[in-house]
């Protein structure tokens, strides 16, 4: 059974904070690693796909970083916006997988 | 281009029913994935479809189908329904199979059984 933990499940920052949340997931048979954001009554939205050890990603924003040998990636939100609101979940695939095993995601809430 | 389309948003069954949930894939896409989402948890896989064949199952019971036409698009057919089924379903579409590949999510269909 594949784990995919996200941390914290949910948090509260002020307009202009930057903050940054956790996905680990088994460094083993490690494929692809995805970041989705999610706004409430709209379609998940991919922010990264990273594929390699030491990936570095960035839109705009939000930039994400991944550690394949340990496990982790980190996606960081500079200068948080009320519209940066959403939860942001993060997906691994094995290498002999096909699907996507989800974390349970970070809720943000931007308060201005 | 309309992204992926589900059918219908909202659903209210009784356990014991069937219920057919339909989604459309993103132009130029052949691959569709099912997701369940629960209150709470992250999307769960259900199976993937590719060439109207069912490629790849999560660990969902056989009351879980599907179904992929000669125009990509797929269904999802639950039957006898239990009170857990009640959760979020999306649909993703991609071209050709992940991992690499990017999938797009529908918004999805709210099942609720009563």
């Amino acid at each position: 059974i594949l784990n995919v933990e996200q941390s914290p499940q949910s948090l509260h920052v002020q307009e202009g904070d930057s903050t940054n949340f956790t996905c680990s997931f088994p460094s083993s048979n490690f494929y692809a690693l995805h970041w989705y954001r999610w706004e409430t009554a709209k379609s998940p939205e991919a922010l990264f796909v990273m594929t390699l050890n030491g990936d570095e990603k960035k839109k705009g924003r939000i930039s994400a970083t991944l550690n394949t040998k340990e496990g982790y990636s980190y996606l960081y939100i500079k200068g948080s916006q009320p519209e940066d609101s959403a939860t942001y979940l993060c997906a691994f695939t094995s290498g002999s997988a096909r699907q996507l095993t989800f974390g349970s995601g970070t809720q943000l809430t931007v308060l201005p | 281009d309309a992204g992926v389309t589900q059918s219908p948003t909202h659903l209210i069954k009784t356990r014991g029913q069937q219920v057919t949930l339909r989604c459309s894939p993103k132009s130029g896409h052949d691959t569709v994935s099912w997701y369940q989402q629960a209150l709470g948890q992250g999307p769960q896989f259900i199976f993937q479809y590719y060439e109207e064949e069912e490629r790849q199952r999560g660990n969902f019971p056989d009351r879980f189908s599907g179904h992929q036409f000669p125009n990509y698009s797929s269904e999802l057919n639950v039957n006898a329904l239990l009170l857990g089924d009640s959760a979020l379903y999306l649909c993703a579409s991609s071209l050709g199979s992940p991992p690499y590949n990017e999938q797009f999510f529908g918004p999805g269909t709210r099942l609720t059984v009563l």
